[in-house]
């Protein structure tokens, strides 16, 4: 049982707008930022966004991040078939005193 | 470029112990906070440890706690993970991870990681 509260899966269809929630409680995202990787099957996971909604250098503008009280989420617009992944989000935990991962999310394109 | 190899995985029976390293490269390693992040196979990532940029401080996760060791040689830039008692459910890739951020902790973020070293618990 993760800390972070994610749906196991998510679908849609080129072109679509999907968003993946990510929801949390006050010790973690209610008091600290979120981050969100990006792992394909077999591969290290990569940062996608980090302090709730920046994008790394190199990262497409489709990927966006939010963020509202103890949930975040991140929105796939233009969905592509490279998207087709897992995603992770990530917090600090202020009572656990470590870092807390979401149980990670996989995206299926149709 | 940021370089990050882990190694030091393989098969361990239950109850004996096992250290990891990670050779960093292509930064400088004394500068920055690092961790250990696990995936068991086919589950989600799992925080595992985190040591500050000059190891004057460790954070574990209440699971390793007790049990496993974060620790580095800046002069070496090399970060290790040394694991005791191991049981099955340490089986799991084991990635090394660099943060960058802040000084604070809770606003930070893992920017580059390695590809991962495979450790399976078994008799």
């Amino acid at each position: 049982q993760s800390v972070l509260t994610q749906p196991p899966s998510a679908s849609g269809t080129p072109g679509q707008r999907v968003t993946i929630s990510c929801s949390g409680s006050s010790s973690n995202i209610g008091s600290n930022t979120v981050n969100w990787y990006q792992q394909f099957p077999g591969t290290a996971p990569k940062l996608l966004i980090y302090s709730n909604n920046q994008r790394p250098s190199g990262v497409p503008d489709r990927f966006s991040g939010s963020k509202s009280g103890t949930s975040a989420s991140l929105a796939i617009s233009g969905l592509q078939s490279e998207d087709e992944a897992d995603y992770y989000c990530a917090a600090w935990d202020d009572g656990l005193n470590g870092w807390v991962f979401g149980g990670g999310t996989k995206q299926t394109v149709l | 470029q940021v370089h990050l190899v882990e190694s030091g995985g393989g098969v361990v029976q239950p109850g004996r112990s096992l250290r990891l390293s990670c050779a960093a490269s292509g930064f400088t390693f004394s500068s920055y906070g690092m961790h250990w992040v696990r995936q068991a196979p086919g589950k989600g990532l799992e925080w595992v440890a985190l040591i500050y940029y000059d190891g004057s401080k460790e954070y574990y996760a209440d699971s390793v706690k007790g049990r496993f060791t974060i620790s580095r040689d800046n002069s070496k830039n090399t970060l290790y993970l040394q694991m005791h008692s191991l049981t099955a459910e340490d089986t799991a890739i084991f990635y090394c991870a660099r943060e960058t951020g802040t000084v604070m902790i809770q606003t930070n973020w893992f920017d580059s990681w390695g590809q991962g070293t495979l450790v399976t618990v078994s008799s």
